[in-house]
């Protein structure tokens, strides 16, 4: 079945130390998306990618990095830089076209202590 | 301000109730579209639409584009309905990018 694979579901950090998150999809989506969710707010985009090795900051994109060597792979970075890095992230997908429904993961919580 | 707002925030309702859930947007948009966020966090879109109404099962969307509102309607409510609901617009331009509302809990009793 195609779709959207994130992991892990769940991940503990030490705080300062960089932590990667896993985005996959066989959708063959030109399109990948980090979001980030809090408690009582909506989604905030992180970074996104219009195709493969290009990305641009979304915007809350200070203290992470991604990279887009794969159009099926979209790993998103979250460094000691980020000042608060627990929270729900998500990764999602679609076709470049305009007017296209997006595909989610199932997302990974972040908890750094 | 919240270029999406939703309405209303939590939502109780017995089961076999008619549901509605209401988005308001305050930009031009070319799409917009409504998802659902079950406990876990995995979210799946339910519609994308740009004007009229849409049907999927027990669930109806509609969108006024002139008064820039939409509402989500769920005929016989069933507590599997129970999730949170969030809406999302599409601005358009080159980059796709999606504003979301901050969701609406809806829980569903028996």
């Amino acid at each position: 079945d195609g779709g959207i694979t994130q992991s892990p579901k769940y991940l503990f950090r030490k705080e300062g130390q960089n932590v990667t998150l896993s985005c996959e999809q066989n959708l063959n989506h030109d399109a990948m998306y980090w979001y980030r969710q809090d408690p009582g707010q909506g989604l905030r985009l992180i970074y996104y990618s219009q195709i493969v090795n290009d990305f641009q900051k979304g915007d809350i994109a200070e203290g992470y990095s991604v990279s887009r060597e794969k159009k099926e792979s979209f790993p998103l970075t979250v460094t000691s830089a980020q000042k608060n890095p627990t929270a729900f992230y998500l990764c999602a997908s679609r076709n470049s076209f305009p007017n296209t429904e997006a595909f989610f993961g199932q997302g990974t919580r972040l908890t750094v202590v | 301000k919240n270029e999406v707002e939703q309405s209303p925030q939590n939502l109780t309702a017995q089961e076999g109730e008619f549901i509605t859930i209401n988005c308001s947007y305050s930009v031009g948009i070319s799409a917009l579209h409504w998802l659902q966020q079950h406990p876990g966090g995995g979210i799946v879109s339910l519609f994308m639409l740009s004007s009229g109404k849409k049907k999927h099962g027990r669930l109806i969307a509609t969108i006024n584009i002139q008064e820039k509102h939409s509402s989500l309607h769920i005929t016989a409510s069933h507590p599997r309905d129970s999730a949170v609901y969030i809406c999302a617009v599409n601005s358009g331009g080159s980059n796709y990018k999606l504003t979301f509302g901050k969701g609406t809990l809806l829980t569903v009793n028996p």
